[in-house]
């Protein structure tokens, strides 16, 4: 059965540093992998997909890393700011027959101006 | 693009009443819809996949006769609270995969959630 686990569960920052987000799973039987930001009582916003035959994936200042055979990714913000502040979910797609969008447990960030 | 909306986005109701929530696909069209539900500080779960036409399918301990799942169209997907309890109360999103091949098949949108408050 896969699993998702995310490191930190909670994380603070001074506005301005880089940042690392981890993601790891146990199966790496996986078709992609998804990280979302969810705001207080709001849905999820997607930020970055990475394929299972992709390494990375860039948007402005997000860089997602995908190492499928470690079971391993990660998040990197750079420049952090209070606008970053959310909880950070990542989610891997199941291989196989389930298919499934199986969820981290989340990272709270809380970037201080 | 890839907009999905949930309407109400916040309901409170009496123990003992069902609640129908509306998730709508706006720009796209989804043969595939997914509910969520999510407790205070914790991550999601799958709860059913619904397909447009036929039954849904539920995952393992969602009560089916509880949590009434139509996917009436290709943009609408309904999920229906019945004799609802405390217990209920949490907070339901719903996503949809874009079934037109613009997109990329294993990619899914979300909604912005409702917020089920049991009295």
């Amino acid at each position: 059965k896969q699993e998702v686990t995310q490191i930190p569960a909670a994380l603070s920052v001074p506005e301005g540093e880089n940042l690392v987000l981890n993601c790891s799973f146990t199966d790496s039987a996986i078709y992609n992998l998804q990280w979302f930001r969810q705001d207080p009582g709001k849905g999820l916003t997607s930020l970055l997909l990475i394929q299972s035959s992709q390494r990375e994936q860039t948007s402005g200042r997000l860089n997602a890393s995908l190492d499928k055979s470690s079971g391993r990714s990660t998040l990197y913000i750079a420049a952090s700011q209070p606008g970053d502040s959310a909880t950070y979910l990542c989610a891997v797609r199941d291989g196989g027959a389930t298919n499934k969008l199986i969820f981290g447990t989340g990272t709270l960030l809380a970037v201080q101006p | 693009g890839a907009v999905v909306s949930q309407h109400p986005s916040r309901v409170i109701c009496k123990s003992g009443t069902s609640v129908k929530i509306e998730c709508r696909s706006l720009d796209f069209q989804a043969t595939t819809m997914f509910w969520y539900r999510q407790f205070p500080k914790q991550s999601l779960m799958l709860m059913a996949t619904s397909n447009e036409g036929s039954k849904a399918t539920y995952e393992q301990g969602v009560e089916k006769d509880k949590f009434l799942i139509n996917h009436a169209s290709l943009t609408l997907s309904t999920l229906t609270v019945t004799s609802a309890h405390p217990e209920d109360s949490s907070f339901y999103i719903c996503s949809a995969r874009d079934s037109s091949g613009r997109r990329s098949y294993n990619e899914q949108f979300f909604g912005p959630g409702t917020r089920l408050t049991v009295l």
